[in-house]
C-alpha cells in the first residue's frame, strides 16, 4: 500500500504558541488529504479537506483560522495549529487520497499534541 | 456527524476464542472499511468491502455486510493477544467523499 508520513509524531508545546504538522505521501500524489483529530479513547472526526492548490473546506465546528492547513503540492499538507490551548491537546491523523474509481485513503501515523 | 456505530464498545475475550464486533450506519455507502488501532498509534487497514459485496475473508478477519440492515460485522477467529486493540468501521457514503469513522470497539484478549 502507499505510505503517509506525518512529522513530528510528538511534539508538546506552550500555550499561545503555534505547532505546524506536516503531512507527506511518500509515493504517489495525493490529489486530496484529509485532516482527522482524535481525543482519548474515542473516534477519529474529520476537521477538513484539502486539496492540492485550493483552500480547505472545513468541516462544521472546525476553525479554520485556528486550525490552518496549507496544501502546496500533491505531496504535501500541513496544518498548523495557532494559539494552541491545552484543550488543543489531541492525536492528529492526516491521510492522502488519490481518485481511483473511488477515494484511496491512506493514513498517517499520526501527531500527539500536548499543549501545556 | 459520526456514520457508524460499534458495537460492543468494548469487548474481553480469552485468546484463542472468537470475537465479533458489530458496525451499524446510517446512510447508503459506496464500500465499509475496517481499521485497527493499538493504543496511542496510527489505523492499520484490515479490510475494504464494497457496497455490492456481502462477505469477505482475510486470513483470521472475516466481514459481513448486509446493506438492507445498514449494517456489518468483524470477525476475528482463534484471537490471539496481539490482537487487542481498538477496531473502527469507517464507511464512505459515495466514492468521492471522505471516510467516516465509528465509534470503535475496544478488544482486550486475554492470554
Amino acid at each position: 500500500g502507499a505510505v503517509v508520513s506525518q512529522h513530528p509524531s510528538r511534539v508538546i508545546c506552550k500555550s499561545g504558541t503555534s505547532v505546524k504538522i506536516e503531512c507527506r505521501s511518500l509515493d504517489f500524489q495525493a490529489t486530496t488529504m484529509f485532516w482527522y483529530r482524535q481525543f482519548p479513547k474515542k473516534s477519529l472526526m474529520l476537521m477538513a479537506t484539502s486539496n492540492e492548490g485550493s483552500k480547505a473546506t472545513y468541516e462544521q465546528g472546525v476553525e479554520k483560522d485556528k486550525f490552518l492547513i496549507n496544501h502546496a503540492s500533491l505531496t504535501l499538507s500541513t496544518l498548523t495549529v495557532t494559539s494552541a490551548h491545552p484543550e488543543d491537546s489531541s492525536f492528529y491523523i492526516c491521510s492522502a487520497a488519490r481518485l481511483a474509481g473511488v477515494y484511496e485513503q491512506y493514513f498517517g501515523p499520526g501527531t500527539r499534541l500536548t499543549v501545556t | 456527524s459520526q456514520q457508524g456505530e460499534e458495537d460492543p464498545q468494548a469487548l474481553s475475550i480469552q485468546e484463542g476464542e472468537n470475537a465479533t464486533m458489530n458496525c451499524s450506519y446510517k446512510t447508503s455507502i459506496n464500500n465499509l472499511q475496517w481499521y485497527r488501532q493499538n493504543s496511542g498509534r496510527g489505523l492499520v487497514h484490515l479490510i475494504l468491502i464494497r457496497s455490492n459485496e456481502r462477505e469477505k475473508h482475510s486470513g483470521r478477519l472475516r466481514v459481513t455486510l448486509d446493506t438492507s440492515k445498514k449494517s456489518s460485522s468483524l470477525l476475528i477467529t482463534a484471537s490471539r493477544a496481539a490482537d487487542t486493540a481498538s477496531y473502527f468501521c469507517a464507511t464512505a457514503p459515495s466514492g468521492n467523499t471522505p471516510l467516516v469513522f465509528g465509534k470503535g470497539t475496544r478488544l482486550s484478549v486475554i492470554a
